[in-house]
């Protein structure tokens, strides 16, 4: 079973620039969750998605964070402008729908660093 | 007062110790407990779950909860230099699928 593909594996950009970010889940599962994972932190959820629909995003810094998940399986995540604070690993992850299961599947994540 | 609270180390043992790794936490409507292993550069995979208070074992792992002091733990016995990652407790109310995670614990375990 293929796991949760991300791309770019690494980033580097100036502050002020744009980036996006892709993401695949794995095939069926709904929900789709992006994370920002700050060097010696936890993840931290920034949108979730449940097939094309968006379930939470009161974590997203919506003045300069966008998410897309068109069809309901692939999406993008964009920072413009971008900020030295987002410097940071983003995660993507799915899983089945239903509550009782627990388990995310979490890609290798995209490592931005903003200079 | 962060809702979880884990103690980041690095935690460093010899191998072939037991290991335990602890979060606390304050939000009394969490339900479903999850512990990550996450190694360098990689995205976190999940290690164990456990709903509600008790404990569960699985190969060289248990994880354990109590809910009446808010306190969780993984267990991890005959540890190996492999198991050297950081470990992320999570945790979520019943209800939600949102997990709130710790900030994580690093482990080294030196042969």
């Amino acid at each position: 079973e293929a796991g949760v593909a991300q791309s770019p594996r690494y980033k580097i950009i100036e502050k002020r620039q744009s980036v996006a970010f892709w993401c695949n889940p794995i095939s069926g599962h709904a929900t789709l969750y992006w994370y920002q994972q700050i060097l010696g932190q936890g993840p931290k959820l920034l949108i979730q998605f449940q097939n094309n629909g968006v379930v939470d995003d009161s974590q997203l810094p919506k003045d300069r964070f966008s998410a897309e998940r068109l069809k309901g399986v692939d999406s993008t995540l964009k920072i413009q402008p971008a900020k030295l604070e987002d410097s940071a690993v983003y995660l993507c992850a799915s899983s089945l729908v239903t509550l009782t299961d627990t388990e995310a599947f979490f890609g290798q994540g995209t490592r931005l660093t903003v200079v | 007062q962060k809702e979880v609270e884990q103690d980041p180390g690095p935690l460093s043992v010899p191998e072939g110790a037991i290991v335990s790794l602890n979060c606390t936490y304050s939000n009394s409507a969490f339900q479903y407990f999850m512990w990550y292993r996450q190694y360098s550069r990689k995205g976190p995979e999940l290690l164990m779950y456990t709903y509600s208070s008790g404990n569960k074992e699985d190969g060289r792992f248990t994880a354990q909860v109590d809910k009446s002091s808010k306190y969780i733990s993984l267990f991890i016995r005959d540890s190996q230099p492999s198991d050297s990652a950081t470990y992320l407790c999570a945790m979520r109310a019943g209800g939600s699928y949102i997990p709130t995670f710790g900030r994580g614990t690093s482990l080294i375990v030196h042969p």
